[in-house]
């Protein structure tokens, strides 16, 4: 049982370049997310699904765009990287229980990005 | 909109010793949940605990207990008998009921363990 699965785990762009971060989980949950992860800024949510087709912007949702064509995928996409997108990004899937998300985050190992 | 503070950036102790990591959180909604997460040195994040809005009774899990208290909007972390191994960052985190979205997260607590 792989869980969370991000790649690449490391990643260097030049500025204005383009590139997709994936992130797959085969645990069949419901709900994804992406966050950041910036030195003492604990976690930002970028984007989450609450399921195949639906996606909905968190709260630094700026130069990230994000599909969910299937339940097991969800990647994120930077269309310009920028230098202030230098960070480390986590995957991750969380279950529902009774109709509700549980909040139990499932994480990936995380892919640590730099834009030069 | 919801906001999660853990306001001790790093805490250093001697192995052995007990140490509590505090987490005051603000919200207007009733119903919520909170989280603890560690984050090791190798850097994965671990889920520890989720305690719902309805349950302030504490919870013990081993050498870990955690302390809610509504009157305060606290959910405190405590590790006796510190081990090297307890050495991470640790989070905080809220979201409240009903959402369907993520966690607000604390910015972290760095836990260093010296032998």
């Amino acid at each position: 049982n792989a869980g969370v699965t991000q790649t690449p785990k490391f990643q260097v762009l030049k500025t204005g370049q383009s590139m997709t971060l994936q992130c797959a989980q085969d645990m069949n949950h419901e709900y994804m997310s992406w966050y950041r992860q910036d030195p003492g800024m604990g976690l930002r949510l970028i984007h989450y699904s609450v399921g195949a087709g639906i996606t909905d912007q968190g709260e630094v949702p700026n130069g990230y765009n994000v599909s969910r064509s299937t339940t097991e995928d969800f990647p994120l996409r930077l269309l310009s990287a920028a230098p202030s997108q230098t960070s480390v990004y986590f995957c991750a899937s969380s279950y529902s229980h009774e109709g509700a998300n549980t909040g139990e985050l499932f994480f990936g190992e995380g892919s640590r990005l730099t834009v030069l | 909109a919801q906001k999660v503070t853990q306001a001790q950036t790093e805490i250093s102790v001697v192995e052995k010793e007990d140490v509590t990591l505090d987490c005051v959180y603000e919200t207007r909604d009733t119903t919520y949940y909170l989280f603890w997460y560690k984050q090791p040195p190798s850097g994965e994040l671990v889920f520890l605990i989720r305690r719902n809005s309805f349950d302030e009774q504490n919870e013990i899990s081993g050498r870990y207990s955690w302390n809610f208290q509504k009157s305060t909007s606290s959910f405190n972390f405590t590790i006796t008998a510190s081990q090297v191994v307890d050495s991470a960052v640790y989070f905080c985190a809220l979201r409240i009921g009903g959402g369907a979205d993520g966690l607000t997260f604390g910015k972290g607590t760095h836990l260093i363990i010296q032998p």
